[in-house]
């Protein structure tokens, strides 16, 4: 049973561009999580996502940032015009069920740079 | 204000120690759990508790609901156990506050 996948696992982007971050979960999995951790930062929650619903995004933010979890295909993380504050690692976790009462497996990370 | 609040930043141990790490936090919770993220990045889940004591080989973390407050223990150190020790935890809010880690360095 292949772990959670994410690609690629490093991005280089001009500012201005577009980042997209691929998440496939676990297999059976159905909820999908997203952080961010800025250099020298801590881990912080981003949004959380079961298939074709956003359940909560409040660490998302307001502009610029998007993610969707469809019916078929891997979680995105996407990341519209740049800035080099978005430069971090971006990890994805995915659960059986719901994320309060069930263990959580981490993907590797995307290190996103921008130049 | 952090919700969650780890001690010490940083630990240095020699091989063969008994170590603790401390998370203290202060929203009510519904489950808190600890990670571990190694030098490459990688993080994986190590234990999730809502009350008591849970053990895993050489890795035993404890939570006191009452003093909110959370201790995981390593026994018989060993240098593949450096890493980062992360606390995190589900307030009863639906809220998921991360501590800012503990970083562990054990010494052959």
């Amino acid at each position: 049973n292949a772990g959670v996948m994410q690609n690629p696992r490093h991005l280089v982007r001009r500012r201005g561009q577009e980042a997209r971050l691929r998440c496939s979960p676990m297999k059976g999995h159905s909820h999908v999580y997203w952080y961010r951790q800025l250099p020298e930062e801590g881990l912080k929650f981003m949004v959380y996502l079961q298939k074709e619903n956003i359940i909560d995004e409040s660490g998302m933010p307001k502009e610029r940032f998007s993610a969707e979890f469809p019916k078929e295909g891997p979680s995105i993380l996407r990341i519209q015009q740049v800035v080099r504050g978005d430069s971090a690692a971006y990890f994805c976790a995915s659960s059986p069920g719901t994320f309060f009462y069930n263990e959580q497996f981490f993907g590797p990370g995307t290190r996103l740079t921008v130049l | 204000k952090n919700e969650v609040e780890q001690s010490p930043q940083n630990l240095t141990a020699q091989e063969g120690e008994f170590i603790t790490i401390n998370c203290s936090y202060s929203v009510g919770i519904s489950a808190l759990h600890w990670l571990q993220q190694h030098p490459g990045g990688g993080i994986v889940s190590l234990f999730m508790l809502s009350s008591g004591k849970k053990k895993h080989g050489r890795l035993i973390a404890t939570i006191n609901i009452q003093e909110k407050h959370s201790s995981l223990h390593i026994t018989a150190s060993h240098p593949r156990d450096s890493a980062v020790y992360i606390c995190a935890v589900y307030d009863t809010g639906n809220q998921f506050y991360f501590g800012t880690g503990t970083s562990l360095t054990v010494i052959p």
